[in-house]
């Protein structure tokens, strides 16, 4: 089964800090997309950055960037120079058509 | 452009209640989708439409009927309303470049 494991319930930073939040999936494709995306307060679903599995080259977008590592499975989500703004539940999606969702991480950022 | 809306935004329904939720989108999307989120969840699938004409089931599509009325309408009908399907529901539409976009949501309470 494809699942996609979020192991970090919470997690804080400080304003201008660095923060990285882990994800895990579990599949036997080849091609597929992962994506992050931020729920804020609002529930609004907002994509915050995607990775073509094809793709060697880490995705970034501005202060987010990922490290995609293929052959463990893992696509982990780096914030730099965190702000306020950013304190939103983040949660791991793999595929394009079916989402399939982890269970999110929560981040608090502190002044 | 709207992207993806949603009607209502919030419902109050009592056991054994029938109602349909509204979905519509302005993008010119092919594909559209319906989920839910649970507390402490990730938004799980409930139903899909690849094209116009077209649905499948997703994860969860017990207790939900959908219909994809034209290019742009994905509604989404409980018949018999149960306290297990409170829920914040997540209509979203694709597009060609994988990203899925998503409405605002519906937050749905069965007494």
């Amino acid at each position: 089964a494809q699942t996609v494991t979020q192991s970090q319930p919470e997690m804080s930073v400080q304003e201008a800090e660095t923060v990285t939040l882990s994800c895990t999936y579990d599949t036997s494709e080849s091609d597929y997309y992962l994506f992050w995306y931020k729920q804020p307060p609002s529930r609004q679903m907002i994509l915050v950055i995607r990775q073509e599995a094809y793709k060697q080259q880490n995705a970034t977008e501005n202060r987010f960037s990922v490290n995609f590592q293929k052959a463990a499975k893992s696509f982990s989500l780096k914030i730099s120079d965190s702000q306020l703004g950013d304190a939103a539940m983040y949660f791991c999606a793999y595929r394009d058509d079916k989402l399939i969702f982890g269970t999110g991480t929560r981040l608090q950022v502190f002044p | 452009n709207a992207g993806v809306t949603q009607t209502p935004k919030f419902q109050v329904l009592k056991t054994g209640q029938s109602m349909t939720l509204q979905c519509a989108q302005d993008m010119n999307h092919n594909s559209m989708y319906w989920y839910r989120q649970d507390p402490g969840m990730g938004l799980r699938l409930i139903y899909y439409s690849a094209s116009e004409g077209t649905t499948d089931k997703g994860e969860v599509p017990n207790g939900y009927n959908v219909s994809r009325l034209n290019k742009r309408e994905f509604s989404l009908r409980l018949e018999s309303a149960a306290p297990s399907q409170t829920s914040v529901y997540f209509c979203a539409s694709r597009s060609t470049y994988r990203e899925q976009f998503f409405g605002p949501g519906t937050r749905l309470t069965v007494l």
